[in-house]
């Protein structure tokens, strides 16, 4: 099956914009991975921020935003704010109908 | 406003079995795709399985095809996972979620969780 790589840990300083990443080992990421992205805080259920590449839910603050940037996804937190420390997980189905989840990105703001 | 709540979870042996159960409120239940998710403790979200709208189609992560079970009831809006030869990896938080359409596999909304803990 593929592995789906993350950067392990990223720190941002509040105001700043920072980057995560999402790589397939199969293919570069594209459309058809549909790349969605979680966040998890601790102790809490995870929930989903962007799905299939950019797409926001109703709860998703605005500052984030998801693209595709040089065959990977990436999450794009614009403006970190201290409530966005957390874990964040991308999905790919690098196969049709076995996604597979990233190790996940711990981002601290500091 | 959707609700997801699972139950079923607890304490096993190793080659034991279970059955989890999410109860689904605030959807069309019959409309929608549903998955399982779990975390195992420290670790990171690793994908289970899934089962589209109608129940035809289940799809498994290599870890746990053969052994777990996914269905669904409509009629009750709920859905299950049949675990059977259990293992101590298989320790972890499952998570039901609702998925994006009738045949998709990625999560939209979570439930809270069931733990599960496999030990002799």
């Amino acid at each position: 099956q593929a592995v789906v790589t993350q950067e392990p840990s990223l720190t941002v300083s509040p105001g700043a914009t920072v980057t995560l990443t999402c790589d397939s080992s199969i293919k570069p990421v594209t459309s058809g991975h549909y790349p969605y992205w979680f966040q998890q805080k601790p102790g809490q259920a995870p929930r989903t921020l962007i799905s299939d590449i950019s797409d926001k839910h109703p709860w998703t603050p605005a500052r984030f935003s998801g693209s595709l940037l040089g065959g990977k996804a990436a999450l794009t937190l614009s403006g970190a704010q201290p409530e966005d420390e957390a874990e964040y997980y991308c999905l790919l189905s690098s196969i049709p109908g076995r996604p597979v989840f990233g190790g996940g990105t711990k981002l601290t703001v500091l | 406003e959707v609700e997801l709540v699972e139950s079923g979870g607890g304490l096993v042996q190793p080659g034991g079995s279970l059955r989890l159960s999410c109860a689904a409120s605030g959807f069309t239940f019959s409309s929608y795709a549903m998955s399982w998710v779990r975390q195992a403790p420290g670790m990171g979200l690793e994908w289970i399985s899934a089962v589209s709208s109608s129940g035809d189609r289940t799809y498994y992560a290599d870890s746990v095809r053969g052994r777990f079970t996914l269905s669904r009831d409509d009629s009750k809006n709920t859905l299950f996972l049949q675990m059977s030869s259990l293992r101590v990896e298989d320790t972890a938080v499952y998570y039901c979620t609702k998925n994006g359409g009738p045949v998709a596999t990625h999560p939209h909304h979570w439930g809270q969780g069931t733990l599960v803990t496999v030990s002799s």
